[in-house]
């Protein structure tokens, strides 16, 4: 069962800021953001492996909810740069042991113009 | 940085043809997978592979297709008798440990069957 990605697409001006949100029926035990441009593979921008757990680099932090079974990507201060389609994936066996078996979210489409 | 390669970068085949899609994992990594993300939808997770054998598999990954690790650095997906719906992007990815960690992904490799 694939993580729910909200909302399903954003349009912003640079510098502003975007949430989005990754969200399971089931339990997660670990959450791992990728962006991917048109055309290009998807790139890994963090992974979050439990509850509480807070991650930033630079102006892209990630937050992960154990109990409310959710994780959340901060965009803030938009660059061009961040147009992409983002991605939350999880593994889905207990214990995160998934051997690499990611589902992944319909995708978050986010769009900076200038 | 270390980065998954993939060959080739596009390919047309007509129905029906066997295709095999190359990959060259980071060279530490232990864990690789096949991942299919067909236009405008997100990213599948087809097959993923350790200590040379599959670890899991999806329901796409039917007996059309396979995998193999021909020698100390190849990794490659065949399908044997392509049809029309298996015109996607594939993306080879690697991982030093299954859960829990940063999984890289390639370029990807866009088949197109005709």
């Amino acid at each position: 069962q694939q993580p729910v990605q909200s909302p399903q697409a954003v349009i912003l001006r640079e510098g502003e800021d975007a949430v989005i949100n990754c969200s399971s029926s089931k339990a997660l035990y670990s959450v791992h953001w990728y962006r991917q441009k048109h055309g290009e593979a998807p790139v890994f921008l963090m992974i979050l492996l439990k509850g509480g757990e807070q991650k930033g680099h630079e102006k892209i932090s990630a937050s992960f909810n154990e109990k409310k079974q959710q994780s959340s990507l901060y965009l803030t201060a938009s660059q061009l740069s961040y147009s992409g389609t983002y991605f939350c994936g999880t593994p889905i066996h207990a214990g995160g042991t998934s051997y690499g078996k990611l589902t992944f979210g319909q995708g978050t489409i986010l769009t900076v113009h200038p | 940085e270390p980065e998954v390669t993939q060959t080739p970068s596009h390919q047309v085949t007509q129905m029906g043809q066997e295709v095999i899609l190359r990959c060259v994992p980071i060279s530490n990594h232990l864990y690789f997978y096949w991942y299919r993300q067909i236009l405008g939808q997100k990213v599948e997770f087809l097959v993923s592979f350790y200590n040379n054998e599959i670890s899991e598999k999806s329901e796409i990954f039917d007996d059309q297709f396979s995998v193999e690790r021909p020698d100390g650095s190849n990794f490659t997906l065949k399908i044997r008798s392509t049809k029309l719906e298996d015109s996607a992007m594939y993306f080879c990815a690697s991982s030093q440990q299954p859960s829990g960690n940063t999984i890289y992904f390639g370029e990807g490799s866009w088949l197109t069957v005709v």
